[in-house]
């Protein structure tokens, strides 16, 4: 069993939709969680960095984590075709050199 | 400020070759990694480096050589290609611990035939 796991998509969804992105983690150790955007032929880049538990906002951006059930999300607010991209999920423990984990990402595509 | 860079963007390699993939940083910062992306596997650690002088394997360090002379540059050799080893690299930087932020650079695609 992968430590994370997506699912790949691809999703397709209309612009200004609201996308939920998922990601479910084996490790009850994790207690960071990240989402990343990797455009097309690009290195990803860090869009969300959450600790522990419950909800962070940035803009039209929601990361949720529930680690009752191994559970985080990534939901998109007014979707725009510029978030067409793929997310990954990461995780790590948060001891100084853990191993980070990514997910294999979910690829999204807003259409206009 | 470029960031982290790598070159070369695109490499097409024959069984048995050797090459080295470049990647310089100019942040100053201490850690430097390689991952390799494969369709359905995710990002996946191959070596990694915590200042000049310093490296050590991560999850797939089969097949590759690392080193770190300077803090800024963090090559990455593949010591004799095989097909297995077709797939994106991407050289990231951080801080100074893996768990600080990452910034990739843009990759390099390779091919091994």
């Amino acid at each position: 069993q992968k430590e994370v796991e997506q699912d790949p998509g691809p999703l397709s969804v209309p612009e200004g939709a609201i996308v939920s992105l998922n990601c479910t983690y084996s490790n009850s150790a994790f207690q960071y969680f990240m989402w990343y955007r990797q455009y097309s032929r690009k290195g990803p880049e860090l869009l969300m960095y959450t600790y522990s538990s419950g909800n962070k906002e940035d803009g039209r951006f929601t990361a949720q984590v529930d680690k009752s059930s191994k559970y985080i999300s990534l939901f998109i607010r007014d979707s725009q075709p510029s978030d067409s991209a793929t997310y990954l999920c990461a995780s790590h423990q948060g001891t100084s050199y853990d191993k980070v984990i990514f997910g294999p990402g979910t690829s999204l595509s807003v259409i206009p | 400020n470029a960031g982290v860079t790598q070159t070369p963007k695109f490499q097409v390699l024959k069984t048995g070759q050797s090459m080295t993939l470049q990647c310089a940083q100019d942040m100053n910062h201490e850690y430097m990694s390689w991952y390799r992306q494969d369709p359905g596997m995710g990002l996946r650690l191959i070596h990694y480096s915590v200042g000049a002088g310093i490296t050590d394997q991560g999850e797939v360090p089969n097949g590759y050589n690392v080193s770190r002379s300077t803090t800024e540059d963090f090559p990455l050799r593949l010591l004799s290609a095989a097909p297995s080893q077709t797939s994106v690299y991407f050289c990231a930087s951080s801080y100074r611990r893996s768990t600080d932020t990452q910034y990739f650079g843009p990759g390099t695609r390779l091919t091994v035939l």
